[in-house]
């Protein structure tokens, strides 16, 4: 049962352009989530976060969107570099109660020069 | 803020051996996580300690898989008897705790096992 699912393995976007990865979720108590980049043999890296409470949150390049009523995010990227070519990663936590996070399989987002 | 440290990076075995990773966390965090991962897939969770005590454990952990943190700082992962389907890459992650908290990530251990 993937409570997290991304739905697209793979994304290329030419450099400057926007980025737009997505992310959908099946349980309605998930209230707080996050995305995470991860290069080749290295752990995943935290980039934004959003609370259930917010529809968006913005730190630099990077802006996280929320709609509750369709379960989905998503994570935009403006402009994109070449240097964001990794894996993205949304998880979801119910927050309390449980405090693990349940990840999504990942997309693979490649810049093109 | 030295990081999530893992020790060690690469760890390559033979079908039936026993295998313990090393997680040090960032120094003031309370909570301590693993997750696993292989190709093509994120994170599975594994299970998590608050200070010492585990307070939450994946069905995915078979009584093969046994997690510690005897003194509230690091934890070690141990792997009895391990078979092919254990190969992955093992993630310790940590936070402060509390809700919302971001959990810092260490490099991993990639657990190969022939």
């Amino acid at each position: 049962d993937q409570q997290v699912k991304q739905n697209s393995p793979s994304l290329s976007v030419q450099e400057g352009r926007i980025s737009i990865l997505n992310c959908d979720y099946t349980n309605s108590m998930f209230d707080y989530f996050l995305w995470y980049k991860k290069y080749p043999a290295e752990g995943p890296t935290f980039l934004i976060s959003i609370s259930s409470i917010k529809d968006k949150n913005e730190d630099g390049r990077f802006t996280v969107f929320l709609n509750k009523s369709a379960k989905h995010l998503s994570l935009h990227i403006v402009p994109s570099q070449p240097g964001d070519s990794a894996v993205y990663f949304c998880a979801a936590s119910e927050g309390s109660g449980t405090y693990k996070y349940i990840f999504g399989t990942g997309t693979r987002l490649k810049v093109l020069a | 803020d030295t990081g999530v440290s893992q020790d060690p990076r690469h760890k390559i075995t033979k079908r039936g051996q026993n295998v313990t990773f090393r997680c040090d966390p960032i120094s003031e965090h309370n909570r301590l996580y693993w997750y696993r991962q292989t190709l093509g897939q994120g994170p599975e969770f594994l299970t998590y300690f608050q200070n010492e005590a585990q307070l939450e454990k994946s069905r995915l952990l078979s009584d093969r898989f046994s997690a510690e943190r005897p003194k509230g700082s690091f934890s070690t992962l141990e792997i009895q008897r391990t078979e092919q389907g254990d190969s992955a890459m093992y993630l310790c992650a940590s936070s402060r705790g509390g809700s919302g908290e971001k959990l810092f990530f260490g490099s991993g251990t990639q657990l190969s096992v022939l």
